[in-house]
């Protein structure tokens, strides 16, 4: 496996289930992120976890928990969500650090949820 | 807090044409700039990045320019192809905020042959 890889791809749950969803990349980065994609929204992040240091967007529901156990992988832990919640969830990742400039970042394909 | 608007939503053209993609961002004290490419369904892929140092940078038939003061950026694609057929995104980097991007709401691009 190559650059950032993300499962699943396709998710279907209901609003009382309990799902999780895993990134992981291969580039040997030390920043990873959690992005939300909304039908005519524009791309929104949610989490950030740089240097061992988590940074939040304030407006995510706490129905939505990260957990970065490594620099290689990061989940989002999903519970009782809302038919609002459904969009594409992208993961991301960048090598972070002073005193070089930040790296672009490399995004995963996504996983595309449904919350019925 | 920082905005970015890109016009037009949607773009059609014929193949072959140049085109102009819009950015633009209400707060200049940016780090840098990106613009990205998504294909439907799929994840973001970094085109071109400028530093807000920077005027331009160009990748083959991409050139991108920033003009911080007024808070513009913009791609010009040259003699597009089908191929180019996707949804452009471009995304500014505000500084002391760490790697945390603000994204607009895409040019969503179709190149007919």
């Amino acid at each position: 496996e190559t650059g950032v890889t993300q499962t699943p791809r396709h998710l279907v749950m209901g609003m009382t289930n309990k799902k999780s969803l895993k990134c992981e990349q291969h580039l040997g980065h030390n920043a990873m992120y959690w992005y939300k994609q909304s039908a005519k929204k524009p791309l929104e992040l949610m989490f950030v976890y740089s240097l061992e240091e988590r940074v939040e967007n304030n407006s995510v529901p706490s129905r939505f928990s990260p957990e970065c156990p490594n620099s290689s992988h990061l989940f989002l832990h999903l519970h009782t969500l809302q038919p609002e919640d459904s969009a594409l969830y992208l993961c991301a990742s960048s090598q972070d650090g002073l005193p070089n400039p930040p790296d672009t970042q490399y995004f995963g394909p996504g996983t595309r949820l449904t919350v019925l | 807090k920082q905005e970015v608007t890109q016009i037009p939503a949607a773009l059609s053209v014929p193949e072959g044409e140049n085109l102009v993609l819009n950015c633009s961002f209400t707060d200049s004290a940016i780090y840098n700039l990106q613009w990205f490419r998504q294909d439907p369904g799929k994840g973001l892929t970094s085109l071109l990045l400028i530093q807000s140092s920077q005027r331009e940078q160009t990748s083959g038939r991409l050139n991108a320019s920033l003009d911080k003061s007024s808070g513009r950026s913009t791609l010009y694609i040259a003699a597009s192809q089908p191929g180019d057929s996707a949804t452009y995104l471009c995304a500014v980097r505000p500084h002391n905020a760490g790697n945390m991007l603000t994204f607009g709401g895409g040019t969503r691009l179709m190149v007919k042959p």
